[in-house]
């Protein structure tokens, strides 16, 4: 098993661009979740997607941020227009349901100048 | 926002030593986890105790939970140089998983 895949690894872009989060949870996961980590705020839950469905949002920032799961097998992290202060790691973990632990991803590090 | 609390902030011990990490949380939980996260990497899961557990062992990890002081405390015993990373609980209150601040651990040779 590969594990929880993140892409990128890392990214720079510049303040406005669009950017793209990628990750593939473990299969037969059947819930998804994207955090953000960052040394002021540490680790912040984003969203989470339980059978691709999307549960609680409410700890995505701004409208600049939006996630989709179009399968079980893939989800997306756009951010757009992006802003310095989006600068952190972002982490994508899966588990097979509520009640088991979590398996993270190696995380993207995004870097917005 | 974060649930759970660690204490202390930061742990420096000698190898051999045991550690001993502390999270507070706030509201009832269906489980509590503890996890590691090494300089730049991923978080690993360690340990799960749930509501109705006092006490759970893993290797050289001992947990206890105490739901009447909502509190939690990691042991890790005969430390070792590798054993050095930051590690987190997490409160799994039914909706959400939420994450503490950390505690990081160093262990000198």
């Amino acid at each position: 098993d590969a594990g929880v895949i993140q892409s990128p690894r890392h990214e720079v872009t510049e303040m406005g661009q669009e950017v793209t989060l990628r990750c593939k949870p473990i299969s037969g996961h059947n819930s998804l979740f994207w955090y953000r980590q960052t040394m002021m705020r540490g680790l912040e839950l984003l969203i989470y997607f339980n059978n691709n469905v999307p549960i609680d949002d409410s700890g995505m920032p701004e409208d600049r941020f939006s996630a989709k799961m179009p399968n079980a097998s893939f989800s997306t992290l756009k951010i757009q227009p992006s802003e310095p202060r989006d600068s952190a790691v972002y982490f994508c973990a899966s588990t097979i349901s509520r009640g088991h632990g979590y398996t993270f991803g190696s995380g993207t590090r995004l870097t917005v100048v | 926002s974060q649930q759970g609390e660690e204490d202390p902030q930061a742990l420096s011990i000698q190898e051999g030593e045991n550690a001993t990490m502390n999270c507070s949380y706030k509201t009832s939980i269906n489980n509590l986890q503890w996890y590691r996260q090494n300089s730049g990497r991923g978080l690993v899961h360690l340990i799960l105790i749930r509501s109705n557990e006092r006490e759970k062992h893993s290797g050289r990890l001992r947990v206890t939970l105490d739901t009447s002081k909502k509190s939690s405390s990691l042991l890790i015993t005969a430390s070792r140089a590798a054993d050095t990373a930051s590690y987190f609980c997490a409160t799994d209150a039914y909706n959400d998983m939420r994450f503490g601040a950390g505690t990081r651990l160093t262990v000198k040779p």
